[in-house]
């Protein structure tokens, strides 16, 4: 695709609920990351994938986070048991391998 | 990856020159400086990077000091949609893991 696309772009669910973030990479991208901005706060990192791997989950800030990539291609970000604190702007970005990164516009997360 | 230090906000009237600094007095020799904007709302998009040579593209300047421990990105000709957020990131060259550590960035308030 020209851009790395996130679905959805806002997202409001209730306390305790599950939700999952797409992330659509730019064609032929082999790595993936995934951050994360609070309000007012710098970004988070999270997660990073080459191919369909994790080698770095340093970033998850609890077991209730997870990820997927499955293809090479799409991943989804899955937040089990929302909590207030999870609200945040959730993105994604994808680059070739040692190349530049390009970021999506984000999905923001309200948890009420 | 080294940590960067940078102005917490800065201030410039359209048509002149934005110069933002960072400090980076802890660079490593195989690390480059990499600057992002983040406008308000959506993803931080790539501006420029280098490793020791001044560079330039159709978006900015990058002036890095001969000794490699501060830099300066350049806007020539600032203007209104230029009011971002701007990121000052060090990383390891052709690192084949691409965590973007994001400090707090530099805000860059453009006045007409």
């Amino acid at each position: 695709g020209a851009g790395v696309s996130q679905s959805p772009s806002n997202k409001v669910t209730e306390k305790g609920k599950d939700v999952e973030l797409r992330c659509d990479p730019i064609s032929g991208h082999t790595a993936l990351y995934w951050y994360r901005q609070s309000l007012g706060q710098g970004l988070e990192f999270l997660i990073y994938f080459q191919g369909n791997s994790a080698p770095d989950k340093s970033g998850l800030p609890s077991d209730r986070f997870s990820a997927e990539r499955t293809g090479g291609s799409v991943s989804t970000l899955t937040i089990q048991r929302t909590q207030q604190e999870d609200s945040a702007v959730y993105l994604c970005a994808s680059s070739l391998v040692g190349g530049d990164a390009f970021f999506g516009q984000g999905t923001r997360l309200t948890v009420v | 990856d080294a940590k960067t230090t940078q102005p917490p906000s800065m201030d410039c009237a359209e048509g002149r020159a934005a110069n933002l600094p960072c400090n980076h007095s802890t660079i490593s020799g195989n690390e480059y400086v990499y600057w992002y904007r983040q406008i308000h709302s959506q993803g931080p998009q790539y501006i420029i990077h280098g490793l020791k040579n001044n560079e330039t593209n159709e978006m900015a300047s990058l002036i890095i000091t001969e000794d490699r421990k501060s830099s300066t990105l350049i806007l020539p000709h600032a203007t209104l949609r230029d009011t971002a957020v701007y990121y000052c990131i060090v990383r390891v060259a052709g690192s084949s893991n691409y965590k973007l550590t994001f400090g707090k960035g530099t805000l860059l308030t453009v006045n007409p």
